[in-house]
């Protein structure tokens, strides 16, 4: 079975540039996370979808992130404009359902400079 | 927010067993204990996860006290690929996980 593919692993960008980041889940999974993990902290919830629609997004920093889950399947985060702050490793995460566990995919590690 | 604390660091010597302690004194009767473990630059990995039971399975045994405030995580054997990050989650409503800042577990040959 195929895991959660994230796309790219790194990235590299200057402060006020804009980026954005591609997860398929796991086919079949309803349930879509994304996760910002900042060095030597745990991963902080972003953003979660269920189907193609939000389930929670209090933790989104909306001036500057966006997301969206076309179809119900793929997603994108993007951010514009990047700051310093921005640097870290984003996460993406499925399940099966709502009571399932989570699937991380290997993340995409952003540096703003 | 996390609902969860955990010591920020242990060690274990290989072989031996790792217990790792977590407290969650505000879980509700309904919310799941969860446990995910991450090594470096990688995504967490799930390990298991229970209720009130104490659960088992190939790669941990998770314990959870009666009145459900705290669990311990316990690695039977210990190796050195088992050194990680651990994080104990409590899974609120809306299959929401909000992870804390972990216990960071070396194994020591």
């Amino acid at each position: 079975e195929a895991g959660v593919a994230q796309s790219p692993r790194y990235k590299i960008i200057e402060k006020r540039q804009s980026v954005a980041f591609w997860c398929n889940p796991i086919s079949g999974h309803a349930t879509l996370y994304w996760y910002q993990q900042i060095l030597g902290q745990g991963p902080k919830l972003l953003i979660q979808f269920q189907n193609n629609g939000v389930v929670d997004d209090s933790q989104l920093p909306k001036d500057r992130f966006s997301a969206e889950r076309l179809k119900g399947v793929d997603s994108t985060l993007k951010i514009q404009p990047a700051k310093l702050e921005d640097s870290a490793v984003y996460l993406c995460a499925s399940s099966l359902e709502l009571t399932g566990e989570l699937f991380f995919g290997e993340g995409s590690r952003l540096t703003v400079l | 927010d996390a609902k969860t604390t955990q010591p920020p660091s242990m060690d274990c010597a290989e072989g031996r067993a790792a217990n790792l302690p977590c407290n969650h004194s505000t879980i509700s009767g309904n919310e799941y204990v969860y446990w995910y473990r991450q090594i470096h630059s990688q995504g967490p990995q799930y390990i298991i996860h229970g209720l009130k039971n104490n659960e088992t399975n190939e790669m941990a045994s998770l314990i959870i006290t009666e009145d459900r405030k705290s669990s311990t995580l316990i690695l039977p054997h210990a190796t050195l690929r088992d050194t990680a990050v651990y994080y104990c989650i409590v899974r609120v409503a809306g299959n929401q996980f909000y992870f804390g800042t972990g216990t960071s577990l070396t194994v020591i040959p």
